[in-house]
């Protein structure tokens, strides 16, 4: 079975600096999917950003950029001039390919997030 | 184009009642997914269904606990008898297609808080 680790239950950072959010996971697939998730106050899920395995080239969304060490099972998110509404958890996730298996995602515990102003 | 749709967002229950949870998936979609989060963790599986059909129950409590999509309404998970431990967020995330074999996103709802007394 597939796991998801995030060390860090909580980080801080200060407004307009940049931050970087671990994840690891472990998985004896070789093709699959990997995702961040941004839960604010309001509870609601917000997929952040996602990346393809097979892809060599890390994920990018304008502030959002991922660092995909496949050999090494590691997955961080990095946050590039921080903003308050960034201020949340922050989940890491797996999912698997295939029709049934690939349709439940494996989260880690979460990063709460802060941002100083 | 509305966007997953849960309620109640909060329901109490006592110890010994019946908990119903109500999903209504985006237009068009046919593929509901359900999780579970306790207090300071992350989301877990519960269970896939597709329209009158449950596909992955490999997350869901082996007793209590039902899910069911119908043919027509929301899908509904419902858990009986309830007790302390079942206090959590239940989250609802449904597709139009299923998210493993065509590489699509799941899109969740904002949850819906049971807390047991």
């Amino acid at each position: 079975a597939q796991t998801v680790t995030q060390s860090q239950p909580e980080m801080s950072v200060q407004e307009a600096e940049t931050v970087t959010l671990s994840c690891t996971y472990d998985t004896s697939e070789s093709d699959y999917y990997l995702f961040w998730y941004k839960q604010p106050p309001s509870r609601q899920m917000i997929l952040v950003i996602r990346q393809e395995a097979y892809k060599q080239q890390n994920a990018t969304e304008n502030r959002f950029s991922v660092n995909f060490q496949k050999a090494a099972k590691s997955f961080s998110l990095k946050i590039s001039d921080s903003q308050l509404g960034d201020a949340a958890m922050y989940f890491c996730a797996y999912r698997s390919e295939g029709e049934t298996s690939g349709s439940r995602l494996t989260f880690g515990e979460g990063t709460q997030l802060t941002v100083n102003p | 184009n509305a966007g997953v749709m849960q309620n109640p967002r909060h329901l109490v229950r006592r110890r010994g009642q019946e908990a119903r949870l109500r999903c209504s998936p985006m237009k068009g979609h046919s593929h509901v997914y359900w999780y579970r989060q306790l207090p300071e963790e992350g989301l877990k599986f519960m269970v896939y269904l597709q329209k009158e059909n449950i596909i992955d129950e490999s997350g869901m409590p082996k007793e209590r606990f039902s899910a069911e999509f119908p043919k027509e309404g929301p899908s509904i998970l419902r858990i009986q008898q309830v007790v302390r431990g079942d206090s959590a967020a239940y989250f609802c995330a449904s597709s139009q297609v299923p998210t493993g074999d065509m590489n699509t996103e799941a899109f969740f709802g904002q949850g819906t808080r049971l807390t047991v007394v």
